[in-house]
């Protein structure tokens, strides 16, 4: 069955430095999310991006954000100038078609430490 | 966007049914209800959607009644691995669909 991967599953990273979350969607999908959740709070929707470009975007995704396609299969979210509060995990989704927007596919998520 | 409300966490025993009834009382002509599940350290997982009376798949039973104010979640005969958390949500099924989570509901199934 196909499924989200992402890449690294942790990453520990000082203050200030740039990290680079991968992501491969499943192949057919046309629509690509980035949420994060700190721990023991909620899932929360950082951007979605379709047709190569942000579709949509929350009050979370600032300028210390930025998310690409690159290829056709990789979906990457940079983070300039990690923050500690910027430690979470970070989930991409992908999803098919227009008409099942509700049904994302999420992915194991990475582990972002900020020390 | 219309706010759900469910149980923070529910209890229950391995081969018991389990109903995590949802309140969603703003709902709009477009909305659809949608639940998801997540275990710890792990992605949510689409279980089911619906937009009224009653839909069933492999997983799970999603009973809304005819206001669909509410709806209710049925896992038949749970076991230990489905405890997790359970999320609701309502949204319009198209577009660019931001999934928006609550806090959800804790299940905790013992032996």
């Amino acid at each position: 069955e196909p499924e989200v991967t992402q890449t690294p599953s942790h990453q520990v990273t000082q203050m200030g430095q740039e990290v680079i979350l991968r992501c491969v969607p499943i192949s057919n999908h046309l629509y690509f999310y980035w949420y994060r959740q700190i721990l023991g709070q909620k899932v929360e929707f950082l951007v979605s991006f379709y047709n190569n470009e942000i579709s949509e975007k929350s009050e979370i995704f600032d300028d210390q954000f930025s998310v690409e396609r690159p290829d056709g299969s990789n979906f990457t979210l940079k983070i300039r100038s990690t923050k500690l509060e910027d430690s979470a995990m970070y989930f991409c989704a992908s999803r098919e078609d227009h008409n099942l927007a509700n049904e994302q596919f999420f992915g194991p998520g990475t582990r972002l430490t900020v020390l | 966007l219309a706010k759900t409300t469910q149980p923070i966490s529910m209890d229950s025993y391995e081969g018991q049914e389990v109903n995590i009834t949802c309140s969603h009382n703003n709902i709009a002509t477009n909305d659809y209800i949608t639940w998801y599940q997540q275990f710890p350290s792990q992605g949510p997982r689409f279980i089911i959607q619906g937009y009224k009376t009653k839909v069933t798949n492999e997983v799970a039973s999603l009973f809304i009644p005819a206001d669909r104010k509410s709806s209710t979640l049925s896992l038949p005969r749970v076991s230990l691995s489905d405890t997790a958390v359970y999320y609701c949500l309502v949204a319009s099924n198209s577009g660019y669909s931001t999934l928006t989570f609550g806090k959800g509901t804790m299940l905790l199934v013992s032996p």
